[in-house]
């Protein structure tokens, strides 16, 4: 199956930009969708398509793609932002159906 | 709003089946697919499989030989069995509401919402 590729970690200032990057051949296909997830609770899904947002969700967060290469940008992080996030994509490779999540980050704000 | 309430065993000893249930409260069954995914501790997100409102399903194929997801639309619920269990399937387990759209140039997905989770613990 495909993998999907994040850095581990990365911080950010308070009220500072922070992007975090998603790596894998199915987000040539595929759009990625993003989760945050605090401690001890269920993802919630932050960005989702082109670059949507679910309702709830503040306009900090942002979605954009490149390539194989997609980007969460939180724009004036805020210290509810610390997290971790992962992208997540429909598998490209293989006969059957599957959807892969990436690595995973930790964002965190200072 | 779409609610999902999920319970199940949270104990199993290995070889054992796990099964858990996952109801879908306040919105549209039909339409959508509903998937399963699991959290090891301290790991990341692996989705198990998918079904909708007609039965049809699909599988992680590394998991496809252990698991079948079954529903049951006159209750609005959708279930999860996971036989031969093993020390490596503990996880926290998510039932989730997925989409997919076909896009200009693409295809998205994705999971929303998801609900609250179960622990369950493999161990003799």
């Amino acid at each position: 199956s495909s993998e999907l590729t994040q850095d581990p970690a990365v911080s950010v200032a308070l009220g500072q930009t922070v992007r975090i990057t998603c790596q894998g051949d199915s987000l040539r296909s595929y759009y990625a969708s993003w989760y945050q997830q605090k401690p001890g609770q269920a993802p919630v899904l932050v960005i989702y398509g082109k670059n949507n947002r679910p309702s709830g969700i503040p306009d900090r967060f942002s979605g954009s793609s490149s390539g194989n290469t997609a980007s969460l940008t939180i724009t004036g992080a805020q210290a509810e932002d610390e997290a971790d996030y992962y992208c997540n994509s429909r598998d490209s490779s293989g006969n059957h159906l599957n959807y892969v999540f990436g690595t995973g980050t930790k964002v965190t704000v200072l | 709003q779409v609610q999902l309430q999920q319970w199940g065993a949270g104990l199993l000893k290995p070889s054992e089946t796990l099964s858990l249930t996952c109801a879908v409260y306040g919105g549209s069954f039909s339409g959508y697919y509903w998937s399963w995914i699991r959290q090891p501790p301290g790991k990341g997100l692996e989705w198990i499989g998918e079904i909708n409102h007609s039965g049809s399903t699909n599988y992680n194929p590394s998991l496809k030989s252990r698991v079948t997801i079954s529903v049951d639309t006159s209750k609005n619920q959708f279930s999860l069995k996971l036989s031969s269990v093993t020390a490596a399937d503990t996880a926290v387990y998510y039932c989730a509401r997925g989409l997919t759209v076909v896009v200009p140039a693409a295809m998205a997905n994705w999971f929303d919402p998801w609900g609250q989770g179960t622990l369950v613990t493999v161990s003799s």
